[in-house]
C-alpha cells in the first residue's frame, strides 16, 4: 500500500517569512513528485514537480527531493496571504496509468 | 491556458439513483483520469482511461462505477445506485502522455447524495 504522509497543520507563518512544507512517501520505486495547492472547495493546482534528487526552484517556490530518505519538501519564500491554502504532496510510482497517490495535505496560513 | 471542464459543478441526488458526471478534457490529450475527494480527506485515484479502455483502476472503482468516452470530446463517470458515502468532490484530469509531468485537474463536481 503506497502511503504519502504530511503534517496536516495548520502551519502558521508570518507574511514575508519562509514556509516549509514536508512530505514522506513509502514506495521506494516512486519516480515523480508533485506539489499541488488547493484552495477550499477548489480543485488541486499544480505548482511544482521534481524528479531527481536535489533542489528545483521556480520563482518563490523551491522543491527539494531526497530519495534515500524518501522525503520531499516545498519551500515558499516571501510568503504572501494569497499563499494560504492546503498544499498536497503527490507521488507517481512510475506507471502513469496508476495515477497519483496524494497526501492529506498541510493547511498553511500566512498571517499578515 | 487550456482547461479541463466539468459539469455539473454541483449535483444533488437521492440515494439509489444513478448520476453521470461529465468532463471535457484538454483537446489534444488522450489520457484521462477520475479522482475523488471526500470532504476533509485525501484526493484518491479512481481510474485512468486511454484508447477507449480502462488502463488502471483502484479498489474504490468497483462495479458501481463506469467510465466512457461517448464522443471525441467528452469523458464521463457514471455512478449507479448511489450511496451516502459517494458524496464527494469528483475531479477529472487529462494529460498528453503516460509520462507523468503533472496533469491539470478540472474544477470538479460536488456530488451530494441525500
Amino acid at each position: 500500500q503506497k502511503e504519502v504522509e504530511q503534517n496536516s497543520g495548520p502551519l502558521s507563518v508570518p507574511e514575508g517569512a519562509i514556509a516549509s512544507l514536508n512530505c514522506t512517501y513509502s514506495d521506494r520505486v516512486s519516480q515523480s513528485f508533485f506539489w499541488y495547492r488547493q484552495y477550499s472547495g477548489k480543485s488541486p493546482e499544480l505548482i511544482m514537480s521534481i524528479y531527481s534528487n536535489g533542489d528545483k526552484e521556480d520563482g518563490r517556490f523551491t522543491a527539494q527531493l531526497n530519495k534515500a530518505s524518501q522525503y520531499v519538501s516545498l519551500l515558499i519564500r516571501d510568503s504572501q496571504p494569497s499563499d494560504s491554502a492546503t498544499y498536497l504532496c503527490a507521488v507517481d510510482s512510475g506507471g502513469g496509468a496508476d495515477g497519483l497517490t496524494f497526501g492529506k495535505g498541510t493547511h498553511l496560513i500566512i498571517q499578515p | 491556458e487550456p482547461e479541463v471542464t466539468q459539469t455539473p459543478s454541483h449535483q444533488v441526488t437521492q440515494m439509489g439513483q444513478e448520476v453521470i458526471l461529465r468532463c471535457v478534457p484538454i483537446s489534444n490529450h488522450l489520457y484521462f483520469y477520475w479522482y475523488r475527494q471526500i470532504l476533509g480527506q485525501k484526493v484518491e485515484f479512481l481510474v485512468s482511461f486511454y484508447n477507449n479502455e480502462i488502463s488502471e483502476k483502484s479498489e474504490i472503482f468497483d462495479d458501481q462505477f463506469s467510465v466512457e468516452r461517448p464522443d471525441g470530446s467528452n469523458f464521463t463517470l457514471k455512478i449507479r445506485s448511489t450511496k451516502l458515502e459517494d458524496s464527494a468532490m469528483y475531479f477529472c484530469a487529462s494529460s498528453d502522455s503516460w509520462n507523468n509531468y503533472g496533469y491539470t485537474f478540472g474544477s470538479g463536481t460536488r456530488l451530494t447524495v441525500v
